[in-house]
C-alpha cells in the first residue's frame, strides 16, 4: 500500500515568488490536512480538505491557499513568498474524521 | 488559543534507563495523539487517547491521558537507541484524524548506547 506522497521534496524560491506544493494521499483517503513545521513554532495547522471542500482553516494569511481535486490529490499554494515561509510543509491523509492520519515526508521549502 | 506545552524540550539518556515526557495544556481536548518523528520523515502516529484517565500501552511505551483531558504523559521503560526521535503530542477536537490538530513543540529524545 503506497503511502502519502509529497512533491517536490526540496524547493528553493526567491522572495516574492509563488510556489505550489503537491500531496497525493493514500488510495481511498478523502481527507487531506496541511501543516507547516518550523523550529520556532513547531507544527501549525494550515487547512483541511475533504471531498474537494475546505472544511477547516488555521490562522495563516491569505497568501496561503489550497485546493483538492476529485481524485483527492491536494495542492497548496503560497504567493508572494517571505523569508519566514521557509519551513517543512507536511500533508496528512485520512479516510475521514476520527480515523488514523498518515503523514507524508514533507516538502522542504527554502526562501532566499 | 489552545496551547500544548511539552517538557522536557531535550532529553539525552543512556540505553536501559526509563523516562517520562509530559504534555500539558490549560484547555480541554477531546483527544490527544502522540507522534514520533525521525529526521527527514513525517510524524508517525503512536497512539490516540480519548477518555480522561485512559492508559494505553504499546510495548515499552505507556501513554496516559489526564482525568480532566488537559494533560498527557508518555513513559518509556528500558529505552533503546531505536527510541531516538522527536516526540510530539497533539490535541484534537475529535477522536482522531489530522484535522485542526494543535501540536506541542516536541521533545527531542536521544538514547545513547
Amino acid at each position: 500500500k503506497a503511502g502519502v506522497t509529497q512533491t517536490p521534496r526540496y524547493l528553493i524560491k526567491t522572495r516574492g515568488q509563488q510556489v505550489t506544493l503537491s500531496c497525493s494521499p493514500i488510495s481511498g483517503h478523502r481527507s487531506v490536512s496541511w501543516y507547516q513545521q518550523t523550529p520556532g513554532q513547531g507544527l501549525q495547522f494550515l487547512f483541511e480538505y475533504f471531498s474537494e471542500t475546505q472544511r477547516n482553516k488555521g490562522n495563516f494569511p491569505g497568501r496561503f491557499s489550497g485546493r483538492q481535486f476529485s481524485n483527492s490529490r491536494s495542492e497548496m499554494n503560497v504567493s508572494t513568498l517571505e523569508l519566514g515561509d521557509s519551513a517543512l510543509y507536511l500533508c496528512a491523509s485520512a479516510q475521514g474524521a476520527a480515523t488514523e492520519a498518515f503523514f507524508g515526508q514533507g516538502t522542504r521549502l527554502t526562501v532566499v | 488559543t489552545q496551547l500544548l506545552e511539552q517538557s522536557p524540550q531535550f532529553l539525552s539518556i543512556q540505553e536501559g534507563e526509563n523516562l517520562t515526557v509530559y504534555c500539558n495544556s490549560s484547555s480541554v481536548f477531546s483527544s490527544l495523539q502522540w507522534y514520533r518523528q525521525e529526521p527527514g520523515e513525517g510524524p508517525v502516529l503512536l497512539v490516540t487517547v480519548v477518555t480522561g484517565g485512559e492508559v494505553k500501552k504499546l510495548k515499552r511505551l505507556t501513554f496516559q491521558f489526564g482525568d480532566a483531558r488537559k494533560d498527557s504523559s508518555l513513559h518509556i521503560t528500558a529505552a533503546q537507541t531505536g527510541d531516538t526521535g522527536l516526540y510530539l503530542c497533539a490535541g484534537g477536537a475529535g477522536g482522531g484524524g489530522a484535522d485542526g490538530l494543535t501540536f506541542g513543540k516536541g521533545t527531542h529524545l536521544i538514547i545513547q548506547p
